[in-house]
């Protein structure tokens, strides 16, 4: 899992403003998704991507937007409709098959709200 | 709907003692269980995983058990020792899907020295 990044570490965002968080990885996965992490509440898929140039949405996609240009590459954009963006925000990606395979996670990122 | 019940939501065990956390899942279609552990601050990282055509699966300390009937499934881990606290998810994929994963809500454990 050290092949995935994350960055920035903290992030603080203003009201009305959009930030974007990175996840870069170089393990050749096909897959990438977006999970929220809130004390107590568990990880919750925002966005996940199966290939380049598709994306689908999570349990709790609203508020969020992202993209899949590269393989490589699948940033979370947290916008201004997103009332409650204060969490931390993990990426992983995985390679599956004809079954699911193992999902490795990036370091995250924590958001904060000024 | 999609959903994971993990129990207990905190555990606290003295060092050597047996630690043991619970989850039950709704779809009978899930077919893959991992667990992941995460350490203050961390990333969380698999710990052991089993799928649905096997019943028991051992890594050294740490054990997972299967039941598909009951639609339930434990993380056991034996001889706790301090670098075992940590907060620990279990998470099934739901409709046999090779993507989503849907996590119960964690468990603090606590290794007492």
């Amino acid at each position: 899992d050290g092949g995935i990044t994350q960055s920035p570490k903290y992030l603080f965002r203003k009201e009305g403003q959009n930030v974007t968080l990175s996840c870069e990885q170089n393990l050749n996965h096909d897959a990438m998704y977006w999970y929220r992490q809130d004390p107590g509440q568990g990880l919750r898929l925002i966005y996940y991507s199966q290939i380049v140039n598709d994306f689908q949405k999570g349990d709790i996609a609203e508020g969020y937007s992202v993209s899949r240009e590269k393989k490589e590459s699948f940033p979370l954009t947290v916008t201004s409709a997103q009332k409650n963006p204060t969490a931390f925000y993990l990426c992983a990606s995985s390679n599956p098959g004809p079954t699911m395979e193992t999902q490795y996670f990036g370091p995250g990122t924590r958001l904060l709200v000024l | 709907g999609e959903n994971v019940e993990q129990h207990p939501s905190t555990l606290s065990v003295q060092e050597g003692d047996s630690a043991v956390i619970k989850c039950t899942y709704s779809d009978s279609a899930s077919n893959y269980f991992p667990w992941y552990k995460q350490e203050l601050g961390k990333r969380p990282q698999l710990i052991i995983d089993i799928r649905s055509n096997v019943g028991e699966k051992k890594d050294q300390r740490i054990a997972v058990t299967l039941n598909k009937t009951a639609k339930h499934f434990s993380l056991h881990i034996t001889e706790t020792q301090p670098e075992d606290s940590a907060v620990y998810f279990c998470a099934a994929n739901f409709g046999g899907s090779n993507y989503k994963l849907t996590f119960g809500k964690g468990t603090l454990l606590t290794v007492n020295p």
